[in-house]
């Protein structure tokens, strides 16, 4: 597997204002994945950080909404820009391994918009 | 694109019974079947996966089984204990693995009563 941090764990954010959330692996991998996933629900896929390139973006999310990095093979960062309180959800991150195409989680973060 | 159906939404069994939970998939493309474990405020955990070149997988008390011609995969955990309480999500890709676009079914809460 993949050893994934995620900061921060968890923010309070008033609306209006942006957060960015930042992936670390321990491991260099040729995906990187951000998802959303709402309070009891299940898991949404935003994008997928591309090295080297935009981000590829899933139906329903934007790049002005939530603009996406990836510098480097083992980092990403995911901001929520202008947020409302519907963006309240936990976002994670996630990665593929190259060798199985086993993906994994980062802990995620918990975002609460006031 | 791929919809992926889960059921059911709720299971409840005693502890040392079977549980089986079903996914159903709509893209005949679809050839990486994962399964992931999320426990109250944690992040998913991959459990068991798939693909479409085995029809079934075993790991100690928990097997997985895929049906290529009707379109579903399913998850068994035998001989359960508490500690398997969880929501436990089925996911498909449309890529086997190699792109990570993964689409997750809606869950399934798993109660083993002690």
């Amino acid at each position: 597997s993949a050893v994934i941090s995620q900061k921060p764990s968890r923010d309070i954010c008033q609306r209006g204002t942006s957060l960015t959330i930042q992936c670390q692996v321990d491991s260099q991998v040729t995906m990187m994945f951000w998802y959303r996933q709402q309070p009891g629900q299940s898991l949404t896929l935003i994008a997928t950080a591309n090295q080297g390139s935009e981000a590829t973006y899933e139906s329903g999310f934007v790049i002005d909404k939530f603009p996406i990095s990836r510098p480097n093979l083992t980092f990403s960062t995911l901001t929520v820009s202008n947020m409302s309180p519907e963006d309240s959800s936990i976002y994670l991150c996630s990665v593929e391994l190259r060798e199985s195409y086993e993906q994994y989680f980062g802990p995620g973060t918990r975002l609460t918009v006031t | 694109g791929e919809n992926v159906e889960q059921h059911p939404s709720t299971l409840s069994v005693q502890e040392g019974d079977s549980a089986v939970i079903k996914c159903t998939y709509s893209d005949s493309a679809s050839n990486y079947f994962p399964w992931y474990k999320q426990e109250l405020g944690k992040r998913p955990q991959l459990i068991i996966d798939i693909r479409s070149n085995v029809g079934e997988k075993k790991d100690q008390r928990i097997a997985v089984t895929l049906n290529k011609t009707a379109k579903h995969f399913s998850l068994h955990i035998t001989e359960t204990q508490p500690e398997d309480s969880a929501v436990y999500f089925c996911a498909a890709s449309t890529e086997g693995g190699s792109q990570g676009n993964l689409i997750f079914g809606k869950g399934t809460k798993l109660s083993v009563k002690p």
